[in-house]
């Protein structure tokens, strides 16, 4: 399988622990993302990285959140002290870059955090 | 604040009937127009990437159209079949994030299908 990659696909963990995900993109991919998706709405901008540059973040993201890419492959969104309110699936994508806007993202399954 | 909307919000169809859906996207700093079948338990699938106006695209029996000026989209499915059944998920590009050139999507909150053999 060639595709996107995400580590866990699911993750239970109570309020004020730290939670770690991993995401594997498509390898010649230099382009990586992340997004969040809550009930009821579509998937919002987290971050994203260029080889292991991150080049913007979204408000969304606070001071808890933190991502890296350190050789330009795989990446990991660390969240500390987890709050209920982070409870979402996290969707990591990758693209190759073509172009601003232009280029197709393709999608991992995604994890799906539940904070109790 | 850049938003897209997607209707309807779901859809119950009859295996055999054909069905649409709208994406309304700002028709001003437009870059591309991404459309996503997402299954239950899989990954987003990437459909369509159009940017031009009036662009259309074809996959098997779904197509889509692309109007820029007013600033919406069409998602066509001919003669449903139950594999069909997932949410499906229209994005934006713009030209104009939080600080300049961007390269995020900008979702709609989809539109979920059925399709009842």
């Amino acid at each position: 399988d060639t595709g996107v990659s995400q580590d866990p696909r699911h993750k239970i963990t109570k309020r004020g622990q730290n939670v770690t995900f991993r995401c594997d993109p498509i390898s010649e991919h230099n382009r990586l993302y992340w997004y969040r998706q809550t009930l009821g709405q579509g998937p919002e901008f987290l971050t994203y990285f260029q080889n292991e540059a991150q080049l913007e973040k979204s408000r969304l993201l606070s001071d808890r959140f933190s991502a890296e890419r350190p050789k330009g492959s795989f990446s990991t969104l660390e969240i500390q002290r987890t709050e209920q309110g982070d409870s979402a699936m996290y969707l990591c994508a990758s693209s190759f870059r073509t172009g601003w806007g232009k280029e197709t993202q393709y999608f991992g399954p995604g994890t799906r955090l539940l904070v109790l | 604040i850049l938003n897209v909307e997607q209707s309807p919000q779901s859809l119950h169809v009859q295996e055999g009937d054909s069905t649409n859906f709208t994406c309304s996207f700002p028709s001003s700093n437009f870059y591309a127009l991404h459309w996503y079948r997402w299954e239950t338990a899989k990954s987003p699938e990437a459909l369509f990437v159009m940017t031009l106006n009036g662009d259309e695209k074809k996959k098997g029996r779904i197509s889509a159209t692309l109007n820029t000026k007013e600033g919406y989209s069409y998602l066509y499915i001919k003669g449903s079949q139950p594999e069909d059944s997932a949410t499906y998920l229209c994005a934006f590009t713009s030209p104009h994030g939080d600080g300049g050139a961007t390269n995020k999507l900008i979702f709609g909150t989809g539109t979920l299908l059925a399709v009842q053999p």
